[in-house]
């Protein structure tokens, strides 16, 4: 089952904060974290895994909450270069390759 | 860069017909994913391989197929084609397949059927 993304479109002023969020109704053990401008791939932004370890290459945080089986993540102080559309990927079994079925995306709109 | 090749880039043809995706992963990766993004389905996993053999399955139609070669390439063969089987086709690669792992996604293939 796919996951729930909110909000679905955010509109931030350069240096203003969001928060993504990214529900499961089942019990996850990791999550991805991608973003994706118009006409590209998706480019990789971080891994939140069960148990609370987290592998990221950009200067974006995110949380992992088992318990809700949630995910956040957090835009901080934005640039320009934030515009995109971030998608979440969630994988329910370890066991079971690294199959992500992916939330319906968050529009990200940085304006100067 | 991702280090991801996919080909061709674009291609356009008509309903009924058979085509091939190609993708190369990045060095050393031996898992490859392909996955499906259309406007009214987001981004939707076809199928993982792992060193020539296949390791998950997700949303694929049985007029798809693929495979993935000794030298670790892939194909995605789209057969029989409809209307709504235009989308931007995206393989990505990762080192082991496993959940930790990082999928990097080439830069696609926008395929148009009319």
């Amino acid at each position: 089952q796919q996951p729930v993304q909110s909000p679905q479109a955010v509109i931030l002023r350069e240096g203003e904060d969001a928060v993504i969020n990214c529900s499961s109704s089942k019990a996850l053990y990791s999550v991805h974290w991608y973003r994706q401008k118009h006409g590209e791939a998706p480019v990789f932004l971080m891994i939140l895994l069960k148990g609370g370890e987290q592998k990221g290459h950009e200067k974006i945080s995110a949380s992992f909450n088992e318990k809700k089986q949630q995910s956040s993540l957090y835009l901080t102080a934005s640039q320009l270069s934030y515009s995109g559309t971030y998608f979440c990927g969630t994988e329910e079994d370890k066991a079971a390759g690294n199959k992500l079925t992916f939330g319906g995306g968050t529009r990200v709109l940085v304006k100067p | 860069d991702s280090g991801v090749t996919q080909t061709p880039k674009h291609l356009i043809t008509a309903t009924g017909q058979r085509v091939t995706l190609r993708c190369s992963p990045r060095s050393g990766d031996l898992s490859v994913y392909w996955y499906q993004q259309s406007l009214d389905q987001g981004l939707q996993f076809l199928i993982q391989y792992y060193n020539g053999e296949e390791r998950a399955k997700g949303n694929i139609l049985e007029r798809f197929s693929a495979q993935q070669f000794p030298d670790l390439h892939s194909e995605l063969n789209l057969s029989s084609l409809e209307l709504g089987d235009s989308a931007l086709y995206f393989c990505a690669s990762s080192l082991t397949g496993r959940g930790t792992d990082t999928q990097y996604f080439g830069p696609g293939t926008r395929l148009t059927v009319l």
